[in-house]
């Protein structure tokens, strides 16, 4: 079974400051994908950043970044520089294709930029 | 450059009635999805479509919820005779064959029974 873990309910950041919402996940699998999902009052959910298992690199989206340690099965979402606009829902998702293409979600971090 | 529609936004059913909610996915998407998220929580994934067949229906919570999608393009997610615990937002996402490309969200439908 795959699951996905996140440990942090809400969080809150001063603006212009760095945070960093945790992910973790369990998989026996050995391909599968990692995103970070925003979504914001407007219930419209977008995706933030997307990370390949078989890449070694952290995936990097302007102020976004992940750190992807496969081997502790972690994928931390780090936001720099945080705005107004940034206070959302972050939902952690792994997918697997031998799985049938379906997506995982964690909970959900709630975050709030603090002007 | 239209995104996902969803329609109804907002549905507010009494218990035991019928209720079809519509997905207008990315013309040229092969894949379509069904998610409920109920109030403070994750996304509880429902059914998938690869093309017009689901191969996956196991996440659909009973037999009074069903799903078809027609000409690889419009679905409906269908719940009969509905319960309170079915209250939540209904998100329906779209993408390419191809699994690593991203999810394309609606803004969700969102379900009250009373």
């Amino acid at each position: 079974a795959q699951t996905v873990t996140q440990s942090q309910p809400e969080m809150s950041v001063q603006e212009a400051e760095t945070v960093t919402l945790s992910c973790t996940y369990d998989t026996s699998e050995n391909n599968y994908y990692l995103f970070w999902y925003k979504q914001p009052p407007s219930r419209q959910m977008i995706l933030v950043i997307r990370q390949e298992a078989y890449k070694q690199q952290n995936a990097t989206e302007n102020r976004f970044s992940v750190n992807f340690q496969k081997a502790a099965k972690s994928f931390s979402l780090k936001i720099s520089d945080s705005q107004l606009g940034d206070t959302a829902m972050y939902f952690c998702a792994f997918m697997t294709p031998n799985t049938g293409n379906q997506f995982y979600f964690g909970t959900g971090t709630s975050l709030t930029v603090i002007p | 450059g239209a995104g996902v529609s969803q329609s109804p936004s907002n549905k507010v059913t009494e218990k035991g009635k019928d209720v079809e909610l519509r997905c207008d996915p990315i013309s040229g998407h092969t894949a379509l999805y069904w998610y409920r998220q109920r109030l403070g929580q994750g996304l509880e994934f429902l059914i998938y479509f690869q093309g017009n067949s689901a191969p996956d229906k196991s996440g659909l919570p009973s037999d009074r919820f069903s799903a078809e999608r027609t000409g690889e393009s419009v679905s409906t997610l269908t719940i009969q005779r509905t319960q309170q615990e079915d209250s939540a937002v209904y998100l329906c996402a779209s993408s390419y064959l191809f699994e690593h490309n991203e999810q394309f969200f609606g803004p969700g439908t969102r379900l009250t029974v009373l």
